[in-house]
C-alpha cells in the first residue's frame, strides 16, 4: 500500500463548477500538507501549504486537512479552463526533509 | 527568470552513455533535491543535499550520482544509462528553517529518454 493515496482520475467539470480532490494517508507523523499544481511540460508549482489540521483559503481555493481521518482535501471554486492541470498532494512530518507526493489528479476544465 | 532552472529541458540518449543534468537556482535556499516522475508513480526522491558538504541518498539512488558544486549548483549524472531510467527529472530547493519544514520549489524538470 502507498503512503499516500491519490485518485488520478481524470476528473472533468465544466467552468464555474467546484473541483474537489483530495488525498489519504496512513502516516500518523505527517504534520506538513501540501498542494502542487502542475502543467504539462513544466515542474510543480506549490499552490498551498499548511500545517496540522484545518482550513487554510488562498482566493478560489480551500485546503483542509482532517489528521484524525488522515485526509486532505482542494477545493476549487468558479473553475477556470487555465485551471486544467495535474494536482498533486505532498506532506511530510517535523523537521523531515522526504515529501511524500501522491500520483497527482489531472484536471480539465471545459469552458 | 526562473528561480529554480535546469538544463537540459530535454534529451534523448542511448543505453551506457553517461549522462548528466544540471540544476542551479537563485533562491538562495541552502537544501536542493533531485526527483523522478513516472506515470502513475509520483514523485520519487534520488539525492539530496542540505548544504555543500552534505549529500544524502534518497528512496532510489542506485544507478545515479550527484555533485552539489556551490549553494547555487546542483547536478545529476546517470553512469550508464538504461531504458528504464526514462522519466523526467526535477530538481527542488528548500529553505531551512529550525523547526519548521518547509515547502520544496521545482525547476521546470528534464525529459530525459533513453533508447
Amino acid at each position: 500500500q502507498k503512503e499516500v493515496e491519490q485518485d488520478p482520475g481524470p476528473l472533468s467539470v465544466p467552468e464555474g463548477a467546484i473541483v474537489s480532490l483530495n488525498c489519504t494517508y496512513s502516516n500518523s507523523a505527517f504534520q506538513y500538507f501540501m498542494w502542487y499544481r502542475q502543467y504539462s511540460r513544466k515542474g510543480p508549482e506549490l499552490l498551498m501549504y499548511t500545517y496540522s489540521s484545518g482550513n487554510k483559503e488562498d482566493g478560489r481555493f480551500t485546503a483542509q486537512v482532517d489528521k484524525s481521518s488522515k485526509y486532505i482535501s482542494l477545493f476549487i471554486r468558479d473553475s477556470q479552463p487555465s485551471d486544467s492541470a495535474t494536482y498533486l498532494c505532498a506532506m511530510s512530518g517535523t523537521n523531515d526533509y522526504k515529501l511524500s507526493f501522491g500520483a497527482g489528479t489531472t484536471v480539465t476544465v471545459r469552458a | 527568470d526562473a528561480d529554480v532552472t535546469q538544463t537540459p529541458r530535454n534529451r534523448i540518449t542511448k543505453t551506457g552513455k553517461r549522462i548528466m543534468l544540471e540544476c542551479s537556482q537563485t533562491k538562495g535556499h541552502d537544501r536542493m533535491y533531485w526527483y523522478r516522475q513516472d506515470p502513475g508513480l509520483g514523485l520519487r526522491l534520488i539525492y539530496y543535499s542540505f548544504d555543500v558538504k552534505d549529500i544524502n541518498k534518497g528512496e532510489i539512488s542506485d544507478g545515479y550520482s550527484v555533485s552539489r558544486q556551490a549553494q547555487a549548483k546542483f547536478s545529476l549524472s546517470l553512469e550508464s544509462a538504461i531504458p528504464n531510467q526514462t522519466a523526467l527529472y526535477f530538481c527542488a530547493t528548500s529553505d531551512s528553517v529550525q523547526g519548521r519544514n518547509q515547502p520544496q520549489h521545482f525547476g521546470d524538470g528534464t525529459r530525459l529518454s533513453i533508447l
